[in-house]
């Protein structure tokens, strides 16, 4: 098993473009779930899905931020325009309905916005 | 407040002695879980044990173990024999059930724990 891919692994960008985060969870799970990690505000959710169908968003920002799914295969977190304040490591996790308690992170992107 | 509170910014440990991290959580609902996860240096989140709260015994896991005492809302991690490769951050997470957080993990600030040789 691959296990949570993420693409790409590190981006450099200028204030003002949008920046697209790519997520391919484990095949077969039927939750997806993107984080944000920051020294100042920690490890923090910010949207997920059941069955692609989003559940929660109430930790996504503002409204640059938004994220789709597509199918159960494919997962996007976009900024648009991004700030320097979006700098952090944005990690998607997935995990099962069986076994929903252990959630698989990915590597994480680590997003620099200049 | 914080729902998830880790007091130990950074514990050392000598190589094969256990070490305990503090980990204490705050909610009002009855069915909750307690998660455990390891970030090495390469940054990537590795789960390493879960504990329910109506789970009656202390969930293990090989070297890993958690000290459930529900009565005061900690939930500590034990790593017995120290390795070098536990040199890590540990994050202490919580989900609530039934609350505004379901289906999601909350996690704590973390500990950095460093083993010594």
């Amino acid at each position: 098993d691959a296990g949570v891919i993420q693409s790409p692994r590190h981006e450099v960008t200028e204030m003002g473009q949008e920046v697209t985060l790519r997520c391919k969870p484990i095949s077969g799970h039927d939750y997806l779930f993107w984080y944000r990690q920051t020294m100042m505000r920690g490890l923090e959710l910010l949207i997920y899905f059941n069955n692609n169908v989003p559940i929660d968003d109430s930790g996504m920002p503002e409204d640059r931020f938004s994220a789709k799914m597509p199918n159960a295969s494919f997962s996007t977190l976009k900024i648009q325009p991004s700030e320097p304040r979006d700098s952090a490591v944005y990690f998607c996790a997935s995990s099962s309905y069986d076994r929903y308690n252990e959630q698989f992170f990915g590597p994480g992107t680590r997003l620099t916005v200049l | 407040a914080q729902k998830i509170t880790q007091t130990q910014p950074g514990m050392f440990v000598q190589e094969k002695e256990a070490v305990t991290l503090d980990c204490t959580y705050d909610t009002s609902d009855p069915s909750y879980g307690l998660f455990w996860y390891k970030q090495p240096s390469s940054g990537e989140m590795i789960f390493l044990i879960y504990q329910g709260s109506y789970d009656q015994q202390n969930a293990t896991e090989g070297r890993y173990s958690l000290n459930f005492q529900k009565a005061r809302k900690s939930a500590n991690l034990v790593i017995s024999a120290s390795q070098l490769g536990d040199s890590a951050m540990y994050f202490c997470a919580m989900r609530e059930d039934y609350g505004g957080s379901q289906g999601n993990l909350i996690f704590g600030k973390g500990t950095k724990l460093s083993v010594k040789p």
